[in-house]
């Protein structure tokens, strides 16, 4: 299983660029990243996956460097309710039997946007 | 479509009874599994299936069955509950491999163990 580190926690202010980082030094050649968003008393909600390079979507982007041993999770001009936990994850994109990979969540990162 | 359903939404449970949380997906996933979370935590893996028939173990499977006999439905069995197992529990089911990884969650169970 791939591991991943996250920060405990950020700070930001709203309008602003709020990037996330994930280390992630033992990926496999066919892992890929995840990124799930979580409010208090919801389940987490699917935000972002990439392989390699750039991926963006409505919400965000996703940066993921030659080597893939980090992924950088951008959210761009945050507002109060960009407030959640943030958790990255790296597996393979099958499951097969007797493989858990890429569900495993970490303690995420707690992002807390102010006024 | 509803989704991924969870019932019930709050249980309070003496310790040593029994009881089963429900989850169902209409999506026609594949993959579904059962996460918990403690307070201030993130979420552990409890059991997950590939299929119809085909279940397996997560990182905290001690104290939970499960089964599958259908593609809708993957019920989590408590069959003594213990204080430790106060948690929130909540399922997840994702497509096959053309969908990628993408879980999508139900909105989860709030247990408590007296």
């Amino acid at each position: 299983l791939a591991k991943t580190t996250q920060p405990i926690s950020m700070d930001s202010y709203e309008g602003q660029e709020v990037n996330i980082t994930c280390s992630h030094n033992n990926i496999a050649t066919n892992d890929y990243i995840t990124w799930y968003q979580q409010f208090p008393s919801q389940g987490p909600r699917f935000i972002i996956q990439g392989y390699k390079t750039k991926v963006t979507n409505e919400v965000a982007s996703l940066f993921i460097p030659a080597d893939r041993k980090s992924s950088t999770l951008s959210l761009p001009r945050v507002s109060l309710s960009d407030t959640a936990v943030y958790y990255c994850l790296v597996g393979a994109q099958q499951l097969s039997g007797g493989g858990a990979d890429g569900l495993t969540f970490g303690k995420g990162t707690h992002l807390i946007i102010q006024p | 479509n509803a989704g991924v359903t969870q019932t019930p939404k709050f249980q309070v449970l003496k310790t040593g009874q029994s009881m089963t949380l429900q989850c169902a997906q209409d999506m026609n996933h594949e993959y579904m599994s059962w996460y918990r979370q403690d307070p201030g935590m993130g979420l552990r893996l409890i059991h997950y299936s590939v299929g119809a028939g085909i279940t397996d173990q997560g990182e905290v499977p001690n104290g939970y069955n499960v089964s599958r006999s259908t593609t809708e439905d993957f019920p989590l069995r408590l069959l003594s509950a213990a204080p430790s197992q106060t948690s929130v529990y909540f399922c997840a089911s994702s497509y096959s491999l053309a969908g990628g990884r993408e879980q999508y969650f139900g909105p989860g169970t709030r247990l408590t163990v007296t």
